[in-house]
């Protein structure tokens, strides 16, 4: 099945400064999405992540605030900027793949991030 | 744009009995509905979706229904075991390579 990695798994950032998590695929995808979820609530999409162009975010989120890169078909990078408590929740990555013979999406583990 | 309502947010059932949830969607666009299964503190992961094309579809003891025209979807588990305690979340989309708009999930808890 697809691999998906994050880095970091988990990290404690102070108030003001930034992160940036780094989304790794062993295969080229098209398509690379990232969600947010807040503690116990379910998942709610950042921005869709294309090779070769700007990221299309999602109402509510901004690229100031959550800049993304996309420098090949196997990486992309979401950075949270300014940070803040409110921004405490863990970061997912998302791929379309066609691990059982048709596409679907799946999930890399996640970015737990705490603001303190 | 596409809202997803999941019903029950939590649902307790005995080892061995049925668990169904249900979810219903506003875009008539949407073709692709994934049901994602998240046990605490891991990614969610894929456990069946369906497309539009298809009213049902079955993998042992999980299935999904789909309800084009009343724009509404169920995931039902039979033979429910402790290991499926979990969070689920269903989603909808325009196709696979698209944006998931995700339900607000449901906590299944089975009781040995």
């Amino acid at each position: 099945s697809a691999v998906i990695s994050q880095k970091p798994s988990r990290d404690i950032c102070q108030r003001g400064t930034s992160l940036t998590i780094q989304c790794q695929v062993d295969s080229q995808v098209t398509m690379m999405f990232w969600y947010r979820q807040q503690p116990g609530q379910s998942l709610t999409l950042i921005a869709t992540a294309n090779q070769g162009s700007e990221a299309t975010y999602e109402s509510g989120f901004v690229i100031d605030k959550f800049p993304i890169s996309r420098p090949n078909l196997t990486f992309s990078t979401l950075t949270v900027s300014n940070l803040s408590p409110e921004d405490s929740s863990i970061y997912l990555c998302s791929v379309e793949r066609r691990d059982r013979g048709y596409n679907e999406q799946y999930f890399g583990p996640g970015t737990r991030l705490t603001v303190t | 744009g596409e809202n997803v309502e999941q019903h029950p947010s939590t649902l307790s059932v005995q080892e061995g009995d049925s668990a169904v949830i249900k979810c219903t969607y506003s875009d008539s666009a949407s073709n692709y509905f994934p049901w994602y299964k998240q046990e605490l503190g891991k990614r969610p992961q894929l456990i069946i979706d369906i497309r539009s094309n298809v009213g049902e579809k079955k993998d042992q003891r999980i299935a999904v229904t789909l309800n084009k025209t009343a724009k509404h979807f169920s995931l039902h588990i039979t033979e429910t075991q402790p290991e499926d305690s979990a969070v689920y979340f269903c989603a909808a989309s325009k196709d696979s390579s698209y944006k998931l708009i995700f339900g607000s999930g449901t906590r299944l808890l089975v009781r040995p």
